[in-house]
């Protein structure tokens, strides 16, 4: 089974609609985090989080907010969908390394979500 | 802030050609520097990392060094293959290790 899994994998949906794609993980790692991704721009942080307490807003957080349910569950949602949030989104997550320094991101499969 | 500029793809090569996807940064102290690849339809997977100047991350034929004179990390590979078709990311982690910051990305497409 995947570490990382996302729900749904694809998704269409109209401008306007609520919107909510699902990450869990099964890694035990406290750090999690959403990234978009679109054609050119590589791939832009959304939202992360350290630990159930701790939500940060990313780069481009304006239109999206997060709930991180548990430490394996963080959630995005997208409360009123317009069509320029057609991307690829993907959830992460990490754990520090054992001096305290960055350790890699493992990711999910990605959704691809289109809005009309 | 810090930032990562990767050259514009797609690179197109022959099976058995020599690889070079340049990659340079900007950041506040020393980096820890990654390698990300995509395959087609699947998330992102480290591929190679080095966390200090002059350290030589390495895998699966992949090489990268650590520069920090230039502020690089160039990804090379000797003799690539069409199964090394995918989109290749450079990152680093920002100040205070609490994320990274990815550029643009490179396609690389291997023909037999």
């Amino acid at each position: 089974d995947a570490d990382v899994t996302q729900t749904p994998r694809n998704r269409i949906t109209k401008t306007g609609k609520r919107i909510m794609l699902e990450c869990s993980q099964t890694k035990g790692h406290d750090r999690m985090y959403w990234y978009r991704q679109d054609p050119g721009l590589g791939l832009r942080l959304i939202y992360y989080s350290f630990d159930v307490k701790d939500i940060n807003k990313g780069e481009i957080s304006d239109g999206y907010s997060v709930s991180r349910q548990a430490q394996a569950k963080f959630s995005l949602s997208l409360e009123s969908a317009i069509p320029n949030q057609t991307a690829l989104y993907f959830c992460a997550t990490s754990d520090l390394g054992l001096a305290g320094d960055y350790n890699e991101q493992f990711f999910g499969p990605g959704t691809r979500l289109t809005v009309l | 802030g810090d930032s990562v500029t990767q050259m514009e793809g797609p690179v197109t090569l022959s099976e058995e050609a020599f690889l070079t996807i340049n990659c340079t940064y900007t950041a506040t102290g020393y980096p820890s520097l990654f390698w990300y690849v995509q395959y087609p339809g699947e998330g992102l997977q480290l591929l190679l990392k080095a966390t200090k100047a002059d350290d030589k991350g390495s895998n699966k034929g992949f090489e990268a060094t650590y520069r920090k004179e230039t502020t690089s990390f160039h990804l090379e590979k000797g003799s690539v293959q069409v199964s090394d078709s995918a989109v290749y990311f450079c990152a680093l982690s920002g100040l205070g290790a609490d994320k990274l910051i990815f550029g643009t990305g490179t396609r690389l497409q291997v023909f037999p």
